[in-house]
């Protein structure tokens, strides 16, 4: 059975620190991604990594992937209340994307 | 306008009767993917489309059905609703090579009583 862990689950932090969310999947994937989820709202693509050692980053976000370990990071610097929300990682190893359970983030000021 | 489009957005229905959720695209992607969302579970994939022609079964296919009317249209069916089914259904699109990335609709909140 595939899975598809993300720890933390839940996530509480201040303002101004840093913080980094695991993906680890249990089956080969060449693409991982990264998507946002707003409360009450449908799912945002933020990174989609296609190799080994792709590193990407969108602002206070960075994500990179380890395929050989089977798995990927999300790191949060210097986080700010607007990245308050659930973060889930996603593998496609076929045709059929799966998803970790997600991690949701609150960023306490 | 929303490039993926889901009808109704809210539905209470009771055990037993037939529901359908609607899906449509203006992105002109060829494959559309229904999913639902449970607390704790992330999402699981329900069916997927790669063309008109082309229906697949997910993860947890049993008890749903789809239809893809149109290269812009995907329908998921609920022949029988029952309380388990209860949950948020996304549908979602993606284009076929490079990164397939998803781009998902706004979601249907569907409870059965």
């Amino acid at each position: 059975e595939l899975k598809v862990e993300q720890n933390p689950l839940f996530l509480s932090m201040q303002e101004g620190k840093n913080y980094t969310i695991y993906c680890n999947y249990s089956t080969t994937s060449d693409r991982l991604y990264w998507y946002r989820q707003d409360p009450g709202k449908s799912l945002e693509s933020l990174f989609v990594l296609l190799s080994n050692g792709a590193v990407k980053q969108e602002g206070r976000l960075m994500a990179s992937l380890d395929t050989k370990a089977r798995l990927s990071t999300l790191h949060i610097t210097a986080a700010v209340h607007d990245l308050s929300a659930t973060y889930f990682c996603a593998v496609s190893p076929g045709n059929q994307f799966y998803f970790g359970t997600g991690t949701s983030l609150t960023v306490i000021p | 306008d929303a490039d993926v489009t889901q009808t109704p957005r809210n539905r209470i229905t009771k055990t037993g009767k037939r529901i359908m959720l609607e899906c449509s695209q203006t992105k002109g992607h060829d494959r559309m993917y229904w999913y639902r969302q449970d607390p704790g579970l992330g999402l699981r994939l329900i069916y997927y489309s790669f063309d008109v022609k082309d229906i697949n079964k997910g993860e947890i296919s049993d008890g749903y059905s789809v239809s893809r009317q149109a290269q812009a249209k995907f329908s998921l069916s609920l022949e029988s609703a029952i309380p388990n089914q209860t949950a948020l259904y996304f549908c979602a699109t993606s284009d076929y090579g490079g990164a397939d990335t998803q781009y998902f609709g706004p979601g249907t909140r569907l409870t059965v009583l």
